[in-house]
This record gives C-alpha cells, structure tokens and sequence, in this order.
C-alpha cells in the first residue's frame, strides 16, 4: 500500500461547473477525513466518515458539496455549481480506529482553481 | 470554540541551528491530543510529534522534541540540528479526547525555511 492517493491532482474548471474529487485511502484505515485548505492556512475540516457512514458534516459544506464513501472504500467529494470561493487545496486523509489519537495519513491533496 | 494560534507565519534558521515554533491553543477540555505535522512543498501532509494533553512529560523523536506547558495551553517545537530537508510548512493541531470522529483542529501554520 503506497499510502493515501487522491485524484486529481489538480483541476481547473470554470465558475458553475461540478467537479468531482476522489480520495483512495489506506486499505485497512475506516476513517476518512475531507479537509479544504487554502492558501497560507491551515487546513480545516469538511467531513468524516466511519467506513461507509458519513458522521459528521462541518458548516463549511454547503448544500453544493455532497460526499460519498461506497462500501467504506473510496471516496467521493462533489462540488457542484462551483464559485471563485471553492479554489483551494482538497485534502484527505485516513486513519484506523480505534482511539481518536490514532496518526491521520493524508493524501497529496487536490488543487482546485476556479476561474 | 476550540482554536489554535501559531503567531510566526514564517521563520528561517541556518542549517545545523536549532529553532522553535510557537503554538496556543484554546479549549475548554482537560484531555486531549497534541500534533505537530509538516508539509513539504508540493508533498503530502506527516506527523512529525504527538504529545498526549495527560503526561506531563514532553515528547521528542529524534531531532524534534515539544515543550507542553498545559496551563499556558502552550505547544512549541523545537527542531535540533535543521536540515534543508526540514524547510516546509509546519502545522500545530490537537484533537479532542471527547471526539467522536477525531477530526484535527490546526493552526494556520508557520513557514520554516533552512538556510544552507
């Protein structure tokens, strides 16, 4: 296992247009984090889910964000209708339960410039 | 609301010094988990220490120990002997014990550069 991969790695799309991000974590890791990034900050946090159970949703996510985790495998950040504000680096990460303090692996992230 | 504050946006040192990076956090919790990760350019994000909010001794791996002061709810990193390998952005984040998802609250992150 080479670790967290995320694809693309970078995308340009213009304004209103959806897009669609995919994160591969670690094999046997049943959490997953998506977290968006922008630039000189630090990162913040989207959503989580345990295996396939999306289980907590931050304000961040408007109703034009949607995510999906199938079978607790990969998964899916779709942002539709996207707007200047969405550029930014998409992270996401993994990691094994149990215990909250278990290290997150993160992916190199997905770059998303909306011109 | 849980935050944390890195005050140094960007810090230089000459390689084979030593540097320290600030970090405070605000919280109303007693138990919780300390982080310092590192991003390289253009590379994914990796944990460089871990310090668990209950011991009262500081962490170290290798060339990079902490300094936990929890009453000051204070988290410096000390990096020994840098190297131009070191030079990335480097965040400060906990997690709450109480978390049921363990989601990472970081900072905004300070900027080092190793100097050769």
């Amino acid at each position: 296992d080479t670790g967290v991969s995320q694809d693309p790695r970078h995308k340009i799309t213009k304004r209103g247009q959806n897009v669609t991000f995919r994160c591969d974590p670690i094999s046997e890791h049943n959490r997953l984090y998506w977290y968006r990034q922008t630039l000189g900050q630090g990162p913040e946090f989207l959503t989580y889910f345990q295996n396939e159970a999306q289980l907590e949703k931050s304000r961040l996510l408007s109703d034009r964000f949607s995510a999906e985790r199938p079978k607790g495998s990969f998964s899916t950040l779709e942002i539709q209708r996207t707007e200047q504000g969405d550029s930014a680096m998409y992270l996401c990460a993994s990691s094994l339960l149990p215990g909250v303090e278990t290290e997150a692996f993160f992916g190199q992230g997905t770059r998303l410039t909306v011109v | 609301a849980q935050t944390v504050t890195q005050s140094q946006p960007e810090m230089s040192v000459q390689e084979a010094e030593t540097v320290t990076l600030s970090c405070t956090y605000d919280t109303s919790e007693s138990n919780y988990y300390l982080f310092w990760y590192k991003q390289p350019p253009s590379r994914q994000m990796i944990l460089v220490i871990r310090q668990e909010a209950y011991k009262q001794q500081n962490a170290t791996e290798n060339r990079f120990s902490v300094n936990f002061q929890k009453a000051a709810k204070s988290f410096s990193l000390k990096i020994s002997d840098s190297q131009l390998g070191d030079t990335a952005m480097y965040f400060c984040a906990f997690i709450l014990s109480s978390s049921n998802t363990g989601k990472l609250i970081f900072g905004q992150g300070t900027t080092l550069q190793v100097k050769p």
